[in-house]
């Protein structure tokens, strides 16, 4: 069964430009949720996209934007590229949810390292 | 809002000595709590979870109870292990699409 992935695992870019990371979710997930973790903090949750719809949102501005296709993959478009963007941008899948399981278990990727110069 | 607490680190032990890592939450309703767990370069492993009060996770040696009375998740371990050094997230989610994480907690262990 292969897991979570994550492209590309690094990337540098500079201030101003646009960004877009991509998420491949574990099999059998419909749900993916993205997050941003900055050196040495927890991570902090941006959106979630389940059925090709954005199902909740973080505190973060518009210009963090998603999408889901039909295989349940996902992408993640940052513009205009702020010095504070740099983290580890994490992407998690969930199964659809189980009555008496645990709400929202999720399963993370590796991350994508954002690098802004 | 609903938030997690967790115990500052960082926290250095030496091999076989037992771990407690503390975590507090707050929230409105009844959470389900998780501990991941971070090795360096990696994302983050589901290591435990629990869904009620009085529900005990466990996986790998480690365990946690989940306490309504005191609304702790406190994770523990009897005899950590070299390979056990990584940085630990407590997190609970109320819903089915939120998550919040405490700051994280990395443990060193030492030969």
């Amino acid at each position: 069964e292969t897991g979570v992935t994550q492209s590309p695992t690094h990337l540098i870019k500079t201030r101003g430009q646009q960004v877009t990371l991509r998420c491949s979710s574990q099999s059998g997930h419909n749900t993916v949720s993205w997050y941003q973790q900055a050196l040495g903090q927890g991570p902090q949750f941006i959106f979630q996209y389940y059925r090709e719809e954005e199902n909740g949102r973080g505190n973060f501005p518009p210009r963090f934007s998603g999408l889901q296709f039909p295989n349940y993959s996902s992408e993640l478009n940052v513009n205009a590229l702020e010095l504070d963007d740099s983290a580890l941008y994490l992407c998690a899948s969930s199964p659809p949810p189980v009555a008496g399981v645990a709400k929202n278990i999720q399963y993370f990727g590796a991350g994508t390292r954002l690098s802004v110069l | 809002g609903d938030s997690v607490t967790q115990m500052e680190g960082p926290v250095t032990l030496s091999e076989e000595a037992f771990l407690t890592i503390n975590c507090t939450y707050t929230a409105t309703g009844y959470p389900s709590l998780f501990w991941y767990v971070q090795y360096p370069g990696e994302g983050l492993q589901l290591l435990l979870k629990a869904t009620k009060a009085d529900d005990k996770g466990s996986n790998k040696g480690f365990e946690a109870t989940y306490r309504k009375e005191t609304t702790s998740f406190h994770l523990e371990k009897g005899s950590v292990q070299v390979s056990d050094s990584a940085v630990y997230f407590c997190a609970l989610s109320e819903t089915n699409n939120d998550m919040r994480f405490g700051a994280g907690t990395r443990l060193t262990v030492k030969p």
